[in-house]
C-alpha cells in the first residue's frame, strides 16, 4: 500500500507570495492533519480534516488554510508569505474515527521564504 | 488541554549501551500514547502505541515503552542501542476525537 504522498519536496517563495502543498493519504484513510515543524518551536499542529470537515484547529493566523477533497486528499494554502513561515509541513494521515488509528506522515515539504 | 514534556533535548550514548528517553504527559481524560522516530529529512515513523491493555508495548527493532498511568509517563528503553538509531524520537498524546500533540523532542545520538 503506498504511503502518504506530498508534493512538492522543496519550495522556494518570495515574501508575499502565495502557496500551495499537496498531500494523498493513504488509500482508506478519511482522516489529514497538517503539521509545521521549525527548530525553534518542534511540531506544531496546523489543522485536521476529516471526511472534507475541518476537525481539529490550531493555533495559526488565518493566512493558514487547508481543505480536504472527497477522495480524500488534501491541500493547505499559505497567503502572504512571511519570512517566519519558512519550515517544513507535514501531513500525516489516519483512519480517523475516535483516535485509536496512529498517524501516517509523509515526507514532508521544506518550504524557503526568502 | 493535554501536553507532553520529554525532559531531554538532546542524549548521547555509546553504541551497544542501554537508553532510556523520558516523557511525561499531562491530561484529565484517559489518553492513547505513541513514540514516534524522525531521521533526517524524512517525516515521522511510527515506533510503538499505547492504546489499552498492557502497559508494556514494544516494537519490531528493540524499543520498548512503558504506560505509568500514576506517574503519567510513557518512556522509551531500549536495552542496547545501535548507530542506525541515531534519530530524533517525538513522543505524542491523543485523545478521541481530539488532535494529536507532539512533545519537543529528544535528539539522540549514538557514539562509536
Amino acid at each position: 500500500k503506498a504511503g502518504v504522498t506530498q508534493t512538492p519536496r522543496y519550495l522556494i517563495k518570495t515574501r508575499g507570495q502565495q502557496v500551495t502543498l499537496s498531500c494523498s493519504p493513504i488509500s482508506g484513510h478519511r482522516s489529514v492533519s497538517w503539521y509545521q515543524q521549525t527548530p525553534g518551536q518542534g511540531l506544531q499542529f496546523l489543522f485536521e480534516y476529516f471526511s472534507e470537515t475541518q476537525r481539529n484547529k490550531g493555533n495559526f493566523p488565518g493566512r493558514f488554510s487547508g481543505r480536504q477533497f472527497s477522495n480524500s486528499r488534501s491541500e493547505m494554502n499559505v497567503s502572504t508569505l512571511e519570512l517566519g513561515d519558512s519550515a517544513l509541513y507535514l501531513c500525516a494521515s489516519s483512519l480517523g474515527g475516535r483516535g485509536r488509528s496512529p498517524l501516517h506522515f509523509g515526507n514532508g515539504t521544506r518550504l524557503t521564504v526568502t | 488541554a493535554q501536553s507532553v514534556t520529554q525532559l531531554d533535548s538532546q542524549v548521547p550514548v555509546f553504541e551497544e549501551a542501554p537508553v532510556e528517553l523520558r516523557c511525561n504527559y499531562s491530561s484529565s481524560v484517559s489518553v492513547y500514547l505513541f513514540w514516534y522516530v524522525q531521521y533526517p529529512n524524512q517525516g515521522l515513523q511510527l515506533l510503538l502505541k499505547y492504546l489499552s491493555g498492557s502497559t508494556l508495548v514494544e516494537s519490531i527493532n528493540g524499543f520498548e515503552a512503558e504506560f505509568n498511568k500514576s506517574q503519567t509517563s510513557f518512556h522509551l528503553r531500549k536495552p542496547s542501542v545501535h548507530i542506525s538509531d541515531t534519530a530524533e524520537y517525538f513522543c505524542a498524546v491523543k485523545t478521541s476525537y481530539d488532535k494529536v500533540i507532539f512533545g519537543p523532542g529528544t535528539s539522540l545520538s549514538v557514539i562509536p
